[in-house]
């Protein structure tokens, strides 16, 4: 079954704000998690990712925060534009070379 | 452009026909993946090929059938689907250890009528 879902399957916001997309894994033996945005008409394209040795990454607007205690993952995007509106997957390892991934949240921004 | 490309973008195809999709990578990856996409659901893994060899088949039925010739390409033969097949179907590559990354291509969206 699925063990990475997302809290909300839609979030809206301003263009300039920050953004934050929520998500909870079951696994707690994952080490690996990955954060992918996929736009219309394309397949999915990294972002971010981060190992569980780790709480916090940061890239180039994006921060990836881990929460190992309550299983729970997030992302966060500085300044909100509108080529920031996707839909957003994370996805954890389950062996060497699979991953699971969560039903998505898709960003609307607002002009 | 993430290296791996698919070909065709759009099929639309009847159930008695047969046709194939293709996948090809040109980043050096050993490990090659067959994604189900349907709408509100998460990525489906259906297959994964570890240097040619086929590592996992995700319980997909017998219509779908894969085959990996060499590590930079990868097809999915299709035969005799359903309706309910139709959906996006996403290849994607990667290293087989070290990293878990993968990377997509854009996508074959396919219709069955």
């Amino acid at each position: 079954g699925e063990s990475v879902g997302l809290h909300l399957p839609t979030l809206s916001v301003q263009e300039g704000d920050n953004s934050i997309i929520n998500c909870a894994y079951s696994n707690s033996a994952s080490d690996y998690f990955i954060w992918y945005k996929q736009e219309s008409g394309k397949g999915p394209q990294f972002i971010i990712d981060i190992r569980s040795n780790m709480d916090k990454r940061q890239g180039q607007r994006v921060t990836v925060l881990l929460n190992k205690t309550v299983k729970h993952l997030s992302l966060q995007i500085a300044a909100t534009q509108p080529g920031d509106s996707a839909v957003y997957f994370c996805a954890e390892n389950i062996n060497d070379y699979k991953l699971s991934f969560g039903a998505g949240t898709t960003v609307t921004v607002r002009a | 452009e993430t290296g791996v490309t698919q070909t065709p973008r759009h099929l639309v195809m009847g159930m008695t026909n047969k046709k194939s999709l293709k996948c090809e990578q040109h980043l050096g990856h050993n490990a090659m993946y067959w994604y189900k996409q349907s709408a509100k659901k998460p990525l489906e893994l259906m297959f994964v090929y570890n240097f040619k060899e086929q590592t996992e088949n995700n319980s997909v039925p017998s219509r779908f059938s894969p085959e990996c010739p060499n590590s930079s390409h990868l097809f999915l033969h299709l035969h005799t689907l359903q309706p309910e097949d139709s959906a996006l179907y996403l290849c994607a590559s990667s290293t087989w250890t070290g990293t878990y990354e993968q990377y997509f291509g854009p996508g074959t969206r396919l219709t069955v009528t």
